[in-house]
C-alpha cells in the first residue's frame, strides 16, 4: 500500500536549469496539490489539479512555473530558469476526490538547492 | 489578516500535562479542519481531521471545532517527548477550494 511518492527526494540545479519534480498519488486518488516551504516557515499552496484538469493554480508564480497531471502518469511540477530563490523544500499531497470532507497526504517532499 | 492563524511558539509544556494547540481562520465559509504533525525536516502528517462542531477524540489526541467563533483546537493529553514537533493547522473551503496552512505552533516537551 505504497504512499504519495515524491522524486527526486533532493535536487540540486544550478541557476538557470529547469527542474522537473514528480508526485504519484496513493493509490485510487485523483487530486493532487503542490505546496513550497522555506526553512523555519510555514507551507505555501501553489496549486491543485486532478487528471487533466488545473482546479486552482492561485498560488504559482506567474513566470517560470507550471504543473500539470496527465490522464497517466504522476503530476509534474516545473520550474523553468531557476533561481536561488527557488531552493527550498516542495512537498505535494494527494486526495481520493474533491469535496469538502476529505483527507490529504504528504509524499516525502522533494529538497531543491539552487547552487 | 492571514487567513489561517496559529501562535508560532515555541510552546514548552511539561511530559504527563496536556498541551493546548490553537488556530483561528478567517472564512465562514470553511467546512473541514485537519491538523497535521511535522518533525524537523520531514513532511507533514495527518492527525486528524474534523468537520462539525464540537470535539472529536482520537487517542491522546481532542480536535475541538467553533465555527462560529471561527475556531480549531487540538488537546494532546499525557504529553511524551515524542510529541515535540510542529503543529500545522489546515483548513478548507468548499469541495473545489485549496487547503490552506497556518504557520506552525513549535510544540516542545519537557522531561
Amino acid at each position: 500500500n505504497a504512499g504519495v511518492m515524491q522524486n527526486p527526494r533532493h535536487l540540486v540545479r544550478r541557476r538557470g536549469q529547469e527542474a522537473r519534480l514528480r508526485c504519484s498519488p496513493m493509490k485510487g486518488h485523483s487530486h493532487v496539490y503542490w505546496y513550497r516551504q522555506l526553512p523555519e516557515e510555514g507551507l505555501k499552496f501553489m496549486v491543485y489539479l486532478q487528471k487533466e484538469n488545473i482546479i486552482d493554480e492561485s498560488g504559482m508564480p506567474k513566470e517560470r512555473f507550471s504543473a500539470e497531471f496527465p490522464k497517466e502518469g504522476p503530476s509534474i511540477l516545473r520550474i523553468q530558469q531557476v533561481v536561488r530563490g527557488d531552493s527550498a523544500a516542495y512537498f505535494c499531497a494527494s486526495s481520493p476526490r474533491e469535496g469538502s470532507n476529505t483527507e490529504a497526504f504528504f509524499g516525502q517532499g522533494t529538497r531543491l538547492t539552487v547552487v | 489578516q492571514k487567513e489561517v492563524e496559529q501562535n508560532s511558539g515555541p510552546l514548552s509544556v511539561p511530559e504527563g500535562a496536556i498541551a493546548s494547540l490553537n488556530c483561528t481562520y478567517s472564512d465562514r465559509g470553511s467546512q473541514s479542519f485537519f491538523w497535521y504533525r511535522q518533525y524537523s525536516g520531514k513532511s507533514p502528517e495527518l492527525i486528524m481531521s474534523i468537520y462539525s462542531n464540537g470535539d472529536k477524540e482520537d487517542g491522546r489526541f481532542t480536535a475541538q471545532l467553533n465555527k462560529a467563533s471561527q475556531y480549531v483546537s487540538l488537546l494532546i493529553r499525557d504529553s511524551q517527548p515524542s510529541d515535540s514537533a510542529t503543529y500545522l493547522c489546515a483548513v478548507k473551503g468548499s469541495s473545489a477550494s485549496k487547503i490552506i496552512f497556518g504557520s506552525g505552533t513549535r510544540l516542545s516537551i519537557r522531561p
